[in-house]
């Protein structure tokens, strides 16, 4: 079975400009989520996503937004980016909500804000 | 808001020495909390969790309510035991809440 997939896997922007991630869960995962790595902050929760609705969101300005599509590909958007976004942004997936499920680990993507 | 503290950052021992990584939470009812490891250039992924009661790759874990504590052992370190070791915590909305990780060298 194949893993989660997150594109790209490194990606340099400018402040001020957008950004768009991908993430591809496994096959037949409903649930995809996001978190920011940063050496500074650690790992941190950004949204989870479940059949295309968003059930919950971290403490992140409404600057970092997420979407999912009907096949549970995730995309996560970041607006207006400041250098401190610079991270590299890590999704899971597991099949539903809840504690029993596991949740896999994208390879994550590194952004970096110039 | 829950928390997961790692006290130690790296952690520095001999093969063949027993290791404790330290995980302490926030108490808030009955916890669900989980090992994640990160080899060098793989990807983070789930050890093991306090709900199983299992031993994986030698380490065990034991959540002790009263010291609201989560410590990961492994009485026998091996080299490729070396990694990032992170402690987390479920959290409704399917949110894992991440301690700030230990790094482990084993030294040959």
């Amino acid at each position: 079975k194949a893993g989660v997939t997150q594109t790209p896997r490194y990606l340099i922007k400018t402040r001020g400009q957008q950004v768009t991630l991908s993430c591809s869960p496994i096959s037949g995962h409903r649930s995809v989520s996001w978190y920011q790595q940063t050496p500074g902050q650690g790992l941190q929760f950004l949204f989870e996503y479940f059949s295309e609705t968003q059930r919950n969101k971290g403490n992140f300005p409404g600057r970092f937004s997420g979407r999912q599509f009907s096949n549970s590909r995730s995309e996560m958007n970041v607006s207006t980016l400041e250098l401190g976004d610079s991270a590299l942004y890590l999704c899971a997936s597991s099949i539903s909500g809840g504690s029993s499920y596991e949740q896999y680990f994208g390879p994550g993507t590194r952004l970096t804000v110039t | 808001a829950q928390r997961v503290t790692q006290p130690e950052k790296l952690l520095s021992v001999f093969k063949g020495a027993p290791v404790e990584l330290k995980c302490n939470y926030s108490y808030s009812g009955s916890p669900e909390l989980f090992w994640y490891v990160q080899y060098s250039r793989q990807r983070l992924q789930l050890l093991l969790r306090h709900i199983s009661r299992e031993s994986i790759k030698g380490f065990t874990a034991d959540l002790n309510k009263g010291e609201t504590s989560f410590h990961l052992k492994k009485p026998f370190a091996q080299e490729e035991d070396s990694a990032m070791y992170y402690c987390a915590r479920y959290n409704a909305g399917n949110m894992l809440t991440f301690g700030g990780g230990t790094r482990l060298m084993v030294k040959p």
